[in-house]
């Protein structure tokens, strides 16, 4: 089935440690995203990836970085510097960065730092 | 980052009953708007994309509405099932990125 994967679905780290966010799909899709939640926020965008081997910020992208060297995969590395790192990320993809292209989730993975 | 507000935070529905609700943004340099429906323990899914004032668009029970001019769009659901709760989350688009509203989430009683 065609879909978007994340993986771990929980993930715990210590404090000080880089850790690194799966994100496939098998869509053919050529944009990709990362999104955050906090309680009783809206989904927040940290990076967004229009193409292969191009990539964004979003509106909260401090302490991430990303790559886009497959088109399939759109890894988050969620580094040291991110001051509140824990919480909800979810992944996106959709098949173009147009404004009227939906976007497909992927089931999230919990991240939580101690 | 564009501001996209949500109302109500929660609402209960009787099972049988019809609701609405309402996502508000700011209707200077509209593209889209885009509803998307999240069930627990699931993704989110998209329900509409709508890009032109007076729009109205329907999948089954729920349908939406949007005006541009002034800015909101209404989410209905007709004749609640238990299936209908979830998270709506409506987004705004201006450019290649989604600003989200913080959600509506219904709870349909049987």
């Amino acid at each position: 089935d065609g879909g978007i994967t994340q993986s771990p679905k929980y993930l715990f780290r210590k404090e000080g440690q880089n850790v690194t966010l799966s994100c496939e799909q098998n869509l053919n899709h050529d944009a990709m995203y990362w999104y955050r939640q906090d309680p009783g926020q809206g989904l927040r965008l940290i990076y967004y990836s229009q193409i292969v081997n191009d990539f964004q910020k979003g509106d909260i992208a401090e302490g991430y970085s990303v790559s886009r060297e497959k088109k399939e995969s759109f890894p988050l590395t969620v580094t040291s510097a991110q001051k509140n790192p824990t919480a909800f990320y979810l992944c996106a993809s959709s098949p173009s960065a147009g404004v009227s292209y939906e976007q497909y989730f992927g089931p999230g993975t919990r991240l939580t730092v101690t | 980052i564009l501001n996209v507000e949500q109302s109500p935070q929660s609402l209960h529905v009787q099972e049988g009953d019809s609701t609405n609700f309402t996502c508000s943004f700011p209707s200077s340099n509209f593209y889209a708007l885009h509803w998307y429906r999240w069930e627990t323990a699931k993704s989110p899914e998209a329900l509409f994309v709508m890009t032109l004032n007076g729009d109205e668009k329907k999948k089954g029970r729920i349908s939406a509405t949007l005006n541009t001019k002034e800015g909101y769009s209404y989410l209905y659901i007709k004749g609640s099932q238990p299936e209908d709760s979830a998270t709506y989350l409506c987004a705004l688009t201006n450019d290649y990125k989604l600003s989200f509203g913080a959600g509506t989430t219904v709870t349909v009683r049987a």
